[in-house]
């Protein structure tokens, strides 16, 4: 089984649409990241959380909301889904003490806004 | 701010050929920088990380050097193979513990 998953793995939907995207992973690590990817831009930080507690804003975070229910799970939203918001989303985690902070990905969320 | 740049954005090698990936940062107090595989439409492997203590990180025919001062660090690819067929993405860690990746560069090996 991978360490990180989401779920869905795609998702079509329509403007002004609220959309969940979920993160789970079995590596026991405190920090999770969400990350999007478009074409030309590379990724980018969206949100990130060191901890249970612990939830800060990334380089684009306008638009987004988090929330962080255990270690194990860390959720996007996005209120009100707009077409500029389409693009590849991934979630990742890493353990600062045990692993020099590598990070690690799940294998992404295509999110598609008509 | 941090910026990230990956030179070449696409190259394209025989089979067999060894290989030189390049990225550049601007500020060169880092934490660490990554090595990253990313294959079409899937999410990110990492390759090697290493440490702004180090020099350089081996695994198997990947060797990854860091320069810090200069702000460089190369991605060396032993030997070709067209399984190694992916974009390969640069990351550094700063101070805020966040990672910064540059755009990558697109690698194609071909038989």
């Amino acid at each position: 089984d991978a360490d990180v998953t989401q779920t869905p793995r795609n998702r079509i939907t329509k403007t002004g649409k609220r959309i969940m995207l979920e993160c789970s992973q079995t590596k026991g690590h405190d920090r999770m990241y969400w990350y999007r990817q478009d074409p030309g831009l590379g990724l980018r930080l969206i949100y990130y959380s060191f901890d249970v507690k612990d939830i800060n804003k990334g380089e684009i975070s306008d638009g987004y909301s988090v929330s962080r229910q255990a270690q194990a799970k860390f959720s996007l939203s996005l209120e009100s889904a707009i077409p500029n918001q389409t693009a590849l989303y991934f979630c990742a985690t890493s353990d600062f003490t045990s692993d020099l902070d590598t990070q690690y990905f799940g294998p992404g969320t295509r999110l598609t806004v008509l | 701010k941090q910026e990230v740049t990956q030179i070449p954005a696409a190259l394209s090698v025989p089979e067999g050929e060894n290989l030189v990936l390049n990225c550049s940062f601007t500020d060169s107090a880092i934490y660490n920088l990554q090595w990253f595989r990313q294959d079409p439409g899937k999410g990110l492997t990492s390759l090697l990380l290493i440490q702004s203590s180090q020099r350089e990180q081996t695994s198997g025919r990947l060797n990854a050097s860091l320069d810090k001062s200069s702000g460089r660090s190369t991605l060396y690819i032993a030997a070709s193979q067209p399984g190694d067929s992916a974009t390969y993405l640069c990351a550094v860690e700063g101070g805020s513990e966040k990672l910064v990746f540059g755009k990558g560069t697109k690698l194609t090996v071909n038989p």
